[in-house]
């Protein structure tokens, strides 16, 4: 069974700000790890993943997230927030066995861009 | 090239109507999976397509939803007697499929908001 925990369902910071998104994932099998961005009335858009290898992770529009096996983390962080990142943040896993890659979300995590 | 559609975007019926709720996946991904979003459930699985495999119905809320895919393309999320509680965004997503290497990343497409008066 996974499951994943997201720290905080609203999330605001001045712009030019550091950006942290928390998340915390429970997964009997090595996991997949994701994070998806969802834009008001649109789908969803992978940011980034982390699947096997370098556990610091770059993503579009300078996210990037760190894979901490002892922590069961995958923190999304980006150094200076802008305007344009107000959404809704959503942190999944899914696992690494295949024919069993369904997604399993967090709550997700609306943040905010304060002028 | 295309991303995965759906259709209709925005479908209003009446409570114990049937409805039909369509994707189309990227061209060539073999896998497909169909999610709900709602206000009370958050995001959650509904049903997974992989190849000529059986699919993976685990997340059904209830036998009033369905799921096909026909010719391994385009599928139809059908939900007979439909319920005020039926409504959320669906969502569909596609893989590349397996021995690609990337068969982990899902592609998702903008949703159907089903709206159930």
């Amino acid at each position: 069974a996974q499951s994943v925990t997201q720290l905080g369902s609203h999330v605001s910071v001045s712009e030019g700000a550091l950006v942290l998104l928390r998340c915390n994932y429970s997964s009997s099998v090595p996991p997949y790890l994701f994070w998806y961005v969802q834009y008001p009335n649109q789908g969803l858009q992978l940011l980034l993943k982390y699947t096997t290898g370098a556990t610091l992770v770059k993503g579009i529009n300078g996210f990037e997230a760190e894979f901490k096996k002892s922590e069961t983390s995958f923190h999304l962080t980006k150094p200076s927030a802008h305007m344009s990142d107000a959404a809704e943040y959503f942190c999944a896993v899914s696992s690494s066995n295949f024919g069993n890659e369904k997604l399993t979300f967090g709550t997700g995590t609306r943040l905010t861009i304060i002028p | 090239g295309a991303g995965v559609s759906q259709s209709p975007s925005n479908k209003v019926t009446e409570k114990g109507k049937d409805v039909e709720l369509r994707c189309d996946p990227i061209s060539g991904h073999t896998a497909l999976y169909w999610y709900r979003q709602s206000l009370g459930q958050g995001l959650e699985f509904l049903i997974y397509f992989q190849g000529n495999s059986a699919p993976d119905k685990s997340g059904l809320p209830s036998d009033r939803f369905s799921a096909e895919r026909t010719g391994g393309s385009v599928s139809t999320l059908t939900i007979q007697r439909t319920q005020q509680e039926d409504s959320a965004v669906y969502l569909c997503a596609s893989s590349p499929g397996a021995g690609t290497g990337y068969q982990e990343t899902q592609y998702f497409g903008p949703g159907t908001r089903l709206l159930v008066l």
